[in-house]
């Protein structure tokens, strides 16, 4: 079965920080993984994406994430937050037509 | 070009009532989902639909129905509504490009459903 763990439930960071979120997933087959991101009230827009190539995919809004097949890990980072950087992320597997399976998400809040 | 659409936003049902979700999607997706998101559970599938007609038990599926008679429809069910299932409910759905490439999914706003 996969699953996927999220090491950071809640982080709290200042204005021009760096971020770094931590995501491990388990999964048998052929590996496809993303990043989505919660604004406050809002729906799950997705962030960034890695299918296969590259280990080191770029999405939108600075954010970017690296692929460690060795490590099972996809790490998203951001080099310098904003305030509208405040929201909750999820990492996310899947392979079939069954979905996604979720990590239970970081609350990311940042402090003007 | 809505994308997906959720009905109704905001529900609040007594213990024992049934309602139904709907969503809709314009973008001719073949699959569809439906996950509940609680705090600090992240969201959880709880039935899909790989076409029109045709429909799967997702990881949390005990309480709900779901039909797609429709392909462009996915209805979730409560039979009788239980304090348990208050929760906020995504839909989401995506195309089918085969198995070289995971198509994105796509999410409706959410409907906020509290039982009491």
């Amino acid at each position: 079965a996969q699953s996927v763990s999220q090491h950071n439930h809640h982080v709290i960071l200042s204005e021009a920080a760096s971020l770094e979120l931590g995501c491990n997933y388990s999964y048998g087959g052929t590996v496809n993984l993303f990043w989505y991101v919660q604004y406050p009230g809002q729906h799950l827009q997705l962030l960034l994406k890695y299918f296969s190539g590259d280990p080191l995919v770029k999405g939108i809004k600075g954010f970017e994430a690296e692929f460690i097949k060795s490590k099972f890990s996809f790490n998203l980072r951001k080099p310098s937050v904003q305030w509208s950087d405040t929201a909750e992320y999820f990492c996310a597997v899947g392979g079939g037509a069954d979905g996604l399976t979720f990590g239970k998400g970081t609350h990311l809040i940042i402090q003007p | 070009n809505a994308g997906v659409t959720q009905t109704p936003k905001f529900r609040v049902l007594k213990t024992g009532q049934s309602m139904t979700l709907l969503c809709a999607q314009d973008m001719n997706h073949e699959y569809m989902y439906w996950y509940r998101q609680d705090p600090g559970m992240g969201l959880r599938l709880i039935h899909y639909s790989v076409g029109e007609g045709t429909t799967a038990k997702g990881e949390v599926p005990d309480g709900y129905n779901v039909s797609r008679l429709k392909k462009q429809n996915f209805l979730l069910g409560l039979e009788s509504a239980a304090p348990s299932q208050t929760s906020v409910y995504f839909c989401a759905s995506r195309n089918n490009l085969g198995t070289a490439y995971y198509a994105e999914a796509f999410f409706g706003q959410g409907t906020r459903l509290t039982v009491v």
